[in-house]
């Protein structure tokens, strides 16, 4: 199974955009199409924010986006607000019969 | 509205079985598949198991493969996960999660399952 690589804090300013990266070995043309983005506030279940290159589930504002560059998917939030703060998780289709490899995670702070 | 809702977690002894239920409304239960993941406390989310929509195909990650079953009843509209050979390192919350597009779109709300003598 492959790992993905995710910075384990980021920090913003309200108002500010701020990126999140996530890095592995599947994330190449093929598997791109199944990263998928996670936001889990404390003690709550995760909350898909974003999937299938930049879809996003009915509600999810569109201040979420992702991109990719070689080997790395990047969640951008722009517009930080105060409830942005939480725990944020990528996750790709790693092949041979694994249906979910997820980074480690990275908590936003807003300041 | 979609609700999976898991029940089943509790205290369990290293080395015994327990078994998890994933119980689904407001959607098209026999119509998608399903999955298990799991967050060990204070750490990250880990997938663990899928099931074909009707059943017919059962994957798993190498951490529990051959200790874990994952199942579904479509007429009851549950999914399962029995757990057996526990270990301390199971100890984590459970979350049943709903498989669209190679995504988890809608999650439970996860039960606590804690291996400890």
């Amino acid at each position: 199974q492959s790992a993905l690589t995710q910075p384990r804090s980021v920090s913003g300013s309200l108002g500010q955009s701020v990126t999140i990266s996530c890095t592995g070995p599947n994330i190449d043309v093929d598997d791109y199409n199944y990263v998928s983005w996670y936001q889990q506030h404390p003690g709550k279940a995760p909350k898909l924010i974003i999937y299938n290159v930049n879809k996003r589930p009915s509600g999810v504002p569109d201040r979420f986006s992702d991109s990719k560059s070689g080997n790395t998917a990047s969640l951008t939030i722009s517009g930080l607000q105060a409830e942005d703060e939480a725990d944020y998780y990528c996750c790709s289709f790693a092949g041979s019969y694994t249906f979910g490899v997820f980074g480690g995670g990275t908590k936003l702070t807003v300041l | 509205q979609v609700q999976l809702v898991e029940s089943g977690g509790g205290v369990v002894q290293p080395g015994r079985s327990l078994r998890l239920s994933c119980a689904a409304s407001e959607f098209t239960f026999s119509s998608y598949g399903m999955h298990w993941v799991r967050q060990a406390p204070g750490k990250g989310l880990e997938w663990l198991a899928i099931i074909w929509y009707d059943g017919s195909k059962k994957y798993y990650a190498d951490s529990v493969k051959g200790r874990f079953t994952i199942s579904r009843d479509n007429a009851k509209k549950t999914l399962y996960l029995q757990m057996n050979s526990l270990r301390d390192e199971d100890t984590a919350v459970y979350y049943c999660a709903r498989g669209v597009a190679g995504a988890f779109d809608q999650w439970g709300q996860g039960t606590l399952v804690t291996v400890s003598s």
